[in-house]
């Protein structure tokens, strides 16, 4: 069974910064199965990226998806103040622990 | 557009069985897999199960003693039943769609959901 690792555990920036998301496999999985979702307080996960790269239907291009093999990014280019949130990777059936990332 | 929405009790009597159901508006449920995934309050997600339109079925191993999740086409929901419940089965409950993107070589990912509806296992 995959364990995804996500880090840091809560990221801590300002509106305008670039923000910089791990998600760590337990062993290799195929970059194209890896997804990444938002989720803000007091809503449903929303899709952001699917198969590492490519960004879902209606996600600005400030987020972007990277990596291969066990290692695996989420970039915010420029935080918007709607991008504080908690970010999830996804695998399968396998979600990782998340990111928070939170106005300094 | 497709929406999915969650109904069922908000309160569960510890011993007793959780039973929740989705229904899809806006689009027919055949020919997808739907799921059900849960979050625990301050908690991260965890996937419970998922069904296809023609019945067949995949769970958690770790829930697989205690869920049945089935469909009912005629209605376009489906629906969960979670057995036997603790506190520790408190949680936010969601129903999505599992999409197949990119065929046989592309990834499986939950690109629809509901609001989640919360459940509370207490006496």
């Amino acid at each position: 069974e995959i364990v995804l690792t996500q880090s840091p555990g809560t990221l801590s920036l300002s509106p305008g910064e670039r923000a910089t998301l791990s998600c760590r496999a337990s062993q290799n999985i195929k970059s194209n199965y890896l997804a990444w979702y938002q989720q803000k307080p007091g809503q449903a996960p929303r899709l952001l990226i699917y198969g590492a790269s490519s960004r879902a239907t209606g996600i600005p291009d400030r987020f972007s998806g990277s990596g291969s093999g066990t290692d695996l990014t989420l970039t915010i280019s420029r935080l918007e103040p709607e991008d504080f949130a908690v970010y999830y990777c996804q695998q399968l059936e396998t979600f990782g622990g998340g990111t928070k990332v939170e106005i300094k | 557009q497709v929406q999915l929405q969650e109904s069922g009790p908000g309160l569960v009597k510890p011993s007793e069985t959780l039973s929740l159901t989705c229904t899809v508006s806006g689009g027919s449920i055949s020919s997808y897999f739907w799921s059900w995934i849960r979050q625990p309050p301050g908690e991260g997600l965890e996937w419970i199960g998922y069904i296809y339109d023609s019945g067949s079925t995949n769970y958690n191993p770790s829930l697989d003693s205690r869920v049945t999740i089935s469909v009912d086409t005629s209605k376009n929901q489906f629906s969960l039943k979670l057995s036997s419940v603790t506190a520790a089965d408190t949680a936010v409950y969601y129903c999505a769609r599992y999409s197949n993107y990119g065929g046989n070589s592309g990834g499986w990912y939950f690109d629809l959901w509901g609001r989640g509806t919360l459940v509370t296992v207490s006496s």
